[in-house]
């Protein structure tokens, strides 16, 4: 199984700062990671697929990238309604498999 | 607008079998570029893929190592509805379980969950 590792497991950050958490894969999946978003009692949020393309309806601030095996999330300006869970999830392969989850928390 | 509603009882006796149904609209569950899974969350909040089913010319399914011997996943397309069975369940089942679908033209995301159910294993 393909194994999805986040970083950081929790961050603090106030509104307005930028943020990036990184999802390391271990081994090659392509292009092919989503991010997701999860508040509490709620299902998880498609934010971006294929590393870097924004769902429809999402904000501009969120975004995402891809070097070789280690992908990134990155929040340009944090708003009030962004803190939350998020999750990467890898596409290449079965077991589809998921990061442990990074919980963004208000500074 | 894709919507998927998920029914099922909450509470579920070790060595039964769990039951969910997830009902959709705006979608086919025949679809020949969307997938259909099964996505569980332990309490702790990890996220672990079960399996899924889909409709290429007949049916398909896949299912995760952890469950394979106990999980049935199923499509009634008079419905357009698919559903879970977990079989001979344990405490270690107990999880919020959700649907969602896998769109190949979003490189195979999963860009629409349902509600989710929340499911207690206990006596």
């Amino acid at each position: 199984d393909i194994q999805l590792t986040q970083s950081p497991s929790f961050l603090s950050a106030s509104v307005g700062d930028r943020v990036t958490i990184t999802c390391r894969a271990s081994q090659g999946i392509s292009s092919y990671l989503a991010w997701y978003q999860q508040k509490p009692g709620r299902a998880p949020k498609l934010l971006i697929y294929a590393a870097s393309t924004l769902q429809s309806g999402v904000p501009s601030r969120f975004s995402g990238s891809a070097s070789g095996t280690e992908f990134t999330l990155t929040i340009s300006s944090l708003q009030p309604e962004d803190f939350a869970t998020y999750y990467c999830q890898q596409l290449n392969s079965y077991p589809r498999t998921f990061g442990q989850g990074t919980k963004l928390e208000i500074k | 607008q894709v919507v998927l509603q998920q029914s099922g009882p909450g509470v579920v006796k070790p060595s039964q079998t769990l039951s969910l149904t997830c009902v959709i609209s705006g979608d086919s569950v025949s679809s020949n570029s969307a997938a259909w899974h099964w996505i569980r969350q332990s309490p702790s909040g990890g996220l672990e893929w079960l399996g899924r089913t889909y409709y290429r010319s007949k049916w398909y399914n896949d299912f995760a190592v952890s469950v394979k011997s106990r999980i049935t996943v199923n499509a009634d397309t008079s419905k357009n509805q698919f559903s879970l069975q977990l079989n001979s369940v344990t405490p270690e089942d107990t999880a919020v379980y959700y649907c969602a679908r896998a769109e190949n033209r979003a490189a195979r995301s999963f860009d629409y969950w349902g509600q989710g159910t929340l499911v207690t294993v206990s006596s």
